[in-house]
C-alpha cells in the first residue's frame, strides 16, 4: 500500500512570496489533515477535511493560508504572502475516517522563508 | 490553560533496559490518546491508541497506560534497542471536539549500545 505523498520536499522562498504544497493521501482515506511543525515542537493542526468538506480550520491563519481538497482526494495548501515565522515543516496526514483516526503521515515539506 | 506536557530533556538509557516516557495533560478531557514515533526528517508513525476506559494497551515490546485521575499516560519500551532511538509524541483527542488530534512536543529517546 502506497503511503501519503507530498511535494515538494524542500522549498526556500523570500518573505512576501507565495508557495504551495501538494498532498496525495492513502487511497480510500476519507479524512485529510495538514499540520505545521516548528522545530522542537509537536505538529499543530492547521486544517482537517472529511472528504472534500472542512471539519476544522480553527488554527489556520486565513489571512494568508488557504487549503482545498480536490474531489475529496488530493489537497493543496497555499501560503500567500509568506512570513519569516512560517518557516516550518508542513505535514500532510490521512486516516480512514474521523473516528478511525490512526493517522498516516507523509514525509513533510520543509519550508524556509528568508 | 490547556497543556500537554512531555519531558523536553532527552531520555538516555542503556540497551536492554526499559524506557518510560511521560505525557501529562491539563484542562483536557480526552476521549482517547495516541502515541507516535518520529525519526529526523520524517513524518510521525502511529504506534498505539488507548481509550479513556482502558487502563493499559500492549503491542509487542510497547506498553501504554492511561490514568484519567492523574491525567497522565506512560509509554514503555521494554528490552530497548538502539533502533528505538527517536522522538516519541503523545497526542490526545478531546471529547466534544471534531476528533482533532492535539500533540505534545515530544521526548527524544536515545538508547546506547
Amino acid at each position: 500500500e502506497a503511503g501519503v505523498a507530498q511535494s515538494p520536499r524542500y522549498k526556500i522562498i523570500e518573505k512576501r512570496q507565495s508557495v504551495a504544497f501538494w498532498c496525495n493521501p492513502i487511497s480510500g482515506h476519507a479524512t485529510l489533515y495538514w499540520y505545521q511543525q516548528i522545530l522542537g515542537q509537536g505538529p499543530k493542526l492547521l486544517i482537517q477535511f472529511q472528504n472534500n468538506g472542512v471539519v476544522d480550520d480553527s488554527q489556520l491563519p486565513k489571512d494568508r493560508f488557504s487549503a482545498e481538497r480536490l474531489k475529496g482526494v488530493d489537497s493543496t495548501l497555499k501560503i500567500q504572502p509568506a512570513k519569516l515565522e512560517d518557516s516550518a515543516v508542513y505535514l500532510c496526514a490521512s486516516s480512514l475516517g474521523l473516528e478511525r483516526n490512526e493517522q498516516f503521515f507523509g514525509p513533510g515539506t520543509r519550508l524556509t522563508v528568508l | 490553560s490547556q497543556k500537554i506536557e512531555q519531558n523536553s530533556e532527552a531520555l538516555n538509557i542503556q540497551e536492554g533496559k526499559t524506557a518510560t516516557l511521560t505525557c501529562n495533560y491539563t484542562n483536557y478531557s480526552p476521549a482517547y490518546l495516541q502515541w507516535y514515533r518520529q525519526d529526523p526528517g520524517r513524518g510521525p508513525v502511529f504506534l498505539l491508541l488507548i481509550r479513556e476506559n482502558e487502563k493499559e494497551k500492549r503491542k509487542e515490546r510497547l506498553k501504554v497506560t492511561f490514568d484519567t485521575t492523574l491525567k497522565q499516560s506512560l509509554f514503555h519500551i521494554t528490552a530497548s534497542q538502539p533502533a528505538d532511538s527517536a522522538t516519541y509524541l503523545c497526542a490526545l483527542v478531546p471529547k466534544d471536539s471534531s476528533y482533532k488530534l492535539i500533540f505534545g512536543s515530544g521526548t527524544r529517546l536515545l538508547v546506547r549500545p
